[in-house]
């Protein structure tokens, strides 16, 4: 089953705007990563955070985490055409296995 | 420096035959995983391998089967495929106790 799941499903932005989505997990994690894949390609590592961090930032990328909600939140500011692509968090727990959700679909419109 | 690269890239299959997907990387790492996402569920962990010659069930592995002969390849085998079994598959590979997986392009199987 999975264990994180993104909200929104789909976000449609203007370019220059700020892009947020979050993350809310069921069991308890060793960290977080954010993915992004874009159409017909495979997935890429964007951020990792651990469990006992909050927040981390990775250029135009700002995570989020709170365990206590068991939730996390990606934002992407200053959005550009090439940010369009379906965005994936995925939890790690001690066995080195990570769980995807079903991901967030973004589009940046010109 | 070619990363994690899978074959083939597009399948068609009749329903009962069967086939192997290969993943092979050349960036030397122990763990490989193989992946398969379907629309609106996300990335499900079908079978992993934490070094040659080792496998192991993740989340759906009912219908495939796996080796690990060689540290550089992880094969995806389905002995009698169902049209349960239409989806994109993705290999991934990471250093031991690193978390951050590297995939491949991709294999989009259909069958009929």
């Amino acid at each position: 089953s999975q264990q994180g799941e993104e909200d929104p499903q789909a976000l449609s932005i203007q370019e220059g705007e700020n892009a947020t989505m979050n993350c809310s997990y069921k069991t308890s994690i060793n960290n977080l990563q954010w993915y992004r894949q874009n159409s017909g390609r495979g997935l890429v590592h964007l951020i990792l955070i651990r469990s006992n961090e909050r927040e981390k930032h990775s250029g135009r990328l700002r995570v989020t985490l709170d365990t206590s909600k068991k939730s996390s939140s990606l934002l992407i500011t200053a959005s550009r055409a090439a940010d369009t692509a379906s965005y994936f968090c995925a939890t790690g727990s001690i066995d080195y296995k990570l769980s995807f959700g079903a991901g967030t679909t973004v589009t940046v419109r010109a | 420096n070619a990363g994690v690269t899978q074959t083939p890239k597009f399948r068609v299959l009749k329903t009962g035959q069967s086939m192997t997907l290969l993943c092979a990387q050349d960036m030397n790492h122990e763990y490989m995983y193989w992946y398969r996402q379907d629309p609106g569920m996300g990335l499900r962990l079908i079978h992993y391998s934490v070094g040659e010659g080792t496998t192991a069930k993740g989340e759906v592995p009912d219908g495939y089967n796996v080796s690990r002969l060689k540290k550089q390849n992880f094969l995806l085998g389905l002995e009698s495929a169902a049209p349960s079994q239409t989806s994109v598959y993705f290999c991934a590979s990471s250093y031991p106790r690193a978390w951050e997986l590297f995939f491949g392009e991709g294999s989009r199987l259909t069958v009929l």
